[in-house]
């Protein structure tokens, strides 16, 4: 058990519709990242804040959304959803901030399916 | 060109084989060089990291790394069943970015 839980498990939406997934960190861990892994472009990084700052941005797109609270969980809002946005969807956390290995804990993910 | 490639597999070997996962990357600032074991439906875990060129070992476990070429390597010695899952690279540069490769399945036949 990495220490990082993610809510919920499984997730079955229709196109169009908006979810949101919750990610808490591990205790003490300022820096949330959030993963988007499919099977054809493997794992995508997608956002990362630290203590409740937006810090990198990468392959997320703009009805993608997150937000990092002062207790420093996270969530992932993702709008307009389509087919194409179904997948795994991981956060990950870390105590860094950068100037050295960053090593990311990862939680157990969230199973996104759009039909 | 892709900052980081991995031949994806799938890779299945008989119990007690040499296992041999490989990546290569693009851009030279990169520093750190990491591998990753996922296994199947949970999230991924580090397995070992290397900092620059060299090799560094962890038991059944080495990574190495030659920046010259640009190559990442992790060997598993006396692979177990229990190795079975899937190996990403990931390798970080001088931000706190991870880039990873697209992860190679390995299954390991008892």
């Amino acid at each position: 058990d990495s220490g990082v839980t993610q809510t919920p498990k499984h997730l079955i939406t229709a196109t169009g519709q908006r979810v949101t997934l919750r990610c808490s960190p591990r205790s003490g861990d300022l820096s949330v990242y959030w993963y988007q892994q499919s099977l054809d472009q493997g794992l995508q990084f997608l956002i990362h804040y630290y203590n409740g700052e937006e810090r990198a941005k990468g392959n997320i797109l703009e009805r993608f959304s997150a937000q990092q609270f002062p207790d420093l969980h996270s969530e992932l809002n993702l709008s307009s959803l389509e087919l194409g946005d179904s997948a795994l969807y991981f956060c990950a956390s870390s105590p860094r901030l950068a100037g050295g290995l960053e090593t990311q804990y990862f939680g157990p993910g969230t199973r996104l399916l759009v039909l | 060109q892709k900052e980081v490639e991995q031949d994806p597999g799938p890779l299945s070997v008989p119990e007690g084989a040499i296992v041999s996962l490989n990546c290569t990357y693009s851009n030279s600032a990169f520093q750190y060089f990491m591998w990753y074991r996922q296994y199947s439906r949970k999230g991924p875990e580090l397995l070992m990291y290397t900092y620059s060129s060299g090799n560094k070992e962890d038991g059944r476990f080495t990574a190495q790394v030659d920046k010259s070429s640009k190559y990442i390597s992790l060997f598993i010695r006396d692979s177990q069943p229990s190795d079975s899952a899937t190996y990403l690279c990931a390798i970080q540069g001088g931000s706190e970015k991870l880039v990873f490769g697209k992860g190679t399945k390995l299954t390991v036949n008892p």
